[in-house]
């Protein structure tokens, strides 16, 4: 079974338009960290956000927010005002207490923003 | 100051070769795991190294995939009789090693491996 869903495959938005890039996960662990990662078209992945399970204070850095609900799985993250630099792939991944250190990413998003 | 590197950054080779990735963590880190990510899907795990010790190895896929630390620095994956489904990325990461679990993971630009 998938640990972590992103059911949104690709978006397209027109720039300074607003973005909410989904992501639910599965898991047993009360202990457990969520990940966001963005994949421009280089390759990297580039950490944007590491949120544990005991805050789930929202966070908003720039232009990027991200909301966290336990009642629902999900880890979602939002882009204010996209530009076209925010294009790429965002990743979100689940990493969990009682199995180690890897991580579980989700398919990802594949965001284009059109100028 | 420098990220995770990996060499080379793309690799062409024939069914049935034999190939190695090489890997240069972040200065200090002392954990690394490579991940392979298939085209339109999100990387999967592999394996994950301590210092010079593996881990956890649960991701390697069968036998043929064997990944060394010996100075717990540079890692190399190295892959047995290339297969055409090995077709992939492989990217390293690396974590520096000391909080303990669930820690951020720093991930190289990958090695782009065609099996023809």
């Amino acid at each position: 079974a998938q640990k972590v869903t992103q059911a949104q495959t690709e978006i397209s938005v027109v720039e300074k338009e607003d973005v909410t890039l989904d992501c639910v996960y599965e898991t047993r662990d009360t202990t457990y960290y969520l990940f966001w990662y963005k994949q421009p078209p280089s390759g990297e992945l580039v950490f944007l956000i590491r949120r544990n399970s005991f805050d789930e204070q929202n966070e908003i850095s720039g232009r990027y927010s991200w909301n966290f609900q336990k009642s629902t799985s999900s880890f979602n993250f939002t882009i204010t005002a996209s530009q076209v630099v925010d294009s790429a792939v965002y990743f979100c991944a689940l990493s969990e207490a009682h199995t180690g250190n890897q991580f579980y990413f989700g398919t990802g998003t594949s965001l284009t923003v059109i100028p | 100051g420098a990220g995770v590197s990996q060499t080379p950054s793309n690799k062409v080779t024939e069914k049935g070769k034999y190939v190695e990735l090489r890997c240069d963590p972040i200065s200090g880190h002392t954990a690394l795991y490579w991940y392979r990510q298939s085209l339109g899907q999100g990387p999967e795990f592999l394996i994950y190294f301590q210092g010079t010790g593996a881990a956890d190895d649960s991701g390697l896929p069968n036998d043929r995939f064997f990944a060394v630390r010996p100075e717990g620095s540079v890692s190399t994956l190295k892959i047995q009789r290339t297969e055409r489904g090995d077709s992939a990325v492989y990217l390293c990461a690396s974590s520096p090693g000391l909080a303990g679990l669930q820690e951020t993971q720093y991930f190289g630009p990958g090695t782009r491996l065609l099996v023809l």
